[in-house]
Order: structure tokens, then sequence, then C-alpha cells
């Protein structure tokens, strides 16, 4: 079985200020991980995905997240916040052989104050 | 389809009365997925299917849902004797075979459901 933990249903950061969205994952089997972004009124689109090619996986709009296995941690990041970052972030999990479910998290809501 | 096309984008219901929410997949997507949008509540799981293979129902909850894919191709889920707690959106998922493209999931924009 699969989860996460999104730790801070909200976090503020100001424009330009480093952006740190945590994750922590369970699961019985190899994990894939996903973050997914929702825009305000619009669908849930994919930000990036670990896959197990890479450790650090580079996503859209400048975003990356580390799998560090030891801590079972999926962080989101990004050096420079921008205003247009403000959106809520869901992290997920699924096994990583054939088809599986996806497992959400709760999500974090990023507010960005200029 | 160009995307992952739901209807209605917006539903409002009496308490009591069923619904049917209707989801088309992205053509060629073999995985399709339901999941429910609530306030605060993240992205609940409701119901997996893959190809031909029985589907994942460990999220439904309960016997009021129910879902089914016809064709492997476009898929109706319904909800009977709507309840208030019912409401929410809810979002449907594709995702194609194996590769990179596995558990990747491409999303509707979703059927708001209110519950009068």
């Amino acid at each position: 079985a699969q989860s996460v933990t999104q730790l801070g249903s909200h976090v503020s950061v100001s424009e330009g200020a480093l952006v740190l969205l945590r994750c922590n994952y369970s699961s019985s089997v190899p994990p894939y991980l996903f973050w997914y972004v929702q825009y305000p009124n619009q669908g849930l689109q994919l930000l990036l995905k670990y896959t197990s090619a890479a450790t650090l996986v580079k996503g859209i709009n400048g975003f990356e997240a580390e799998f560090k296995k030891s801590e079972t941690s999926f962080h989101l990041t990004k050096p420079s916040a921008h205003m247009s970052d403000a959106a809520e972030y869901f992290c997920a999990v699924s096994g990583n052989t054939g088809f599986q479910k996806l497992v959400f998290g709760t999500g974090t809501r990023l507010l960005v104050s200029p | 389809g160009a995307g992952v096309s739901q209807s209605p984008s917006n539903k409002v219901t009496e308490k009591g009365k069923d619904v049917e929410l209707r989801c088309d997949p992205i053509s060629g997507h073999t995985a399709l997925y339901w999941y429910r949008q609530s306030l605060g509540q993240g992205l609940e799981f409701l119901i997996y299917f893959q190809g031909n293979s029985a589907p994942d129902k460990s999220g439904l909850p309960s016997d009021r849902f129910s879902a089914e894919r016809t064709g492997g191709s476009v898929s109706t889920l319904t909800i009977q004797r709507t309840q208030q707690e019912d409401s929410a959106v809810y979002l449907c998922a594709s995702s194609s075979s194996g590769g990179a493209g596995a558990n990747v999931l491409t999303f509707g924009a979703g059927s708001r459901l209110t519950v009068l």
C-alpha cells in the first residue's frame, strides 16, 4: 500500500524567495512519485515525476524535486518564487510496476506575496 | 480526443436524486481513474479501470456509488440517492500504457456536484 503526507496545508513566501513544499511517502514497493499542480480555476497538470532514472528531477516552470530514499521524502523546491506560482500542489505516489493507482496527498496551497 | 472531457461541468441536484457523471478519456489511453476533490480533503481515489482487468473499486465510499466503462473508453460514474456530503468536484483522469506515460495522469476539468 502507498500513501503520502504533505506537511503544511498552506505555505506563504515572498516573491523571489525559496519555495519548499514537503512530501513524505510510504510505500511497500519501490515507488514512482509525482507532483501535480492546480492553478486557480484550472485542472490538475503534471509538474514532474520520479520513475527511478535519476534522484533529482526537474519539472516545468523551474521546479525540481529530489527523491531521498533514506528519508522517504520527495520535497518540491524552486529557488525563486514568482507570483504566477500561486496554486495548489499535490504530491502523489504509485508502485513502480505496471499500472497502479495514484494515491494523492491532501495538497499544499502556495501563497506568494509581492 | 485531444483531452479528457467530462460532463456535465456543473450539476445541482436535490438530496435523494440519482446523478450520472460522464468521462471521455484521451483516445488510446487504457487506464481511467475517478477521483473526488472536496474542500480541504485533497484528492480521494474512487475507482480505477485498466484495460479489460477487473476495476479497482476500493475507493468507492458506499454502495450508492458505482462506475462502468463501456468498450474500454467512455466511463460513467453513478451516484444513487445523493446526500449532501456527496457535494464535491469529481475528477476523471486517463493514462497511456507502459513506458514513460504509465501512471502519468491527464485530468479532465471535473464535474462539480452540488446536492441541496
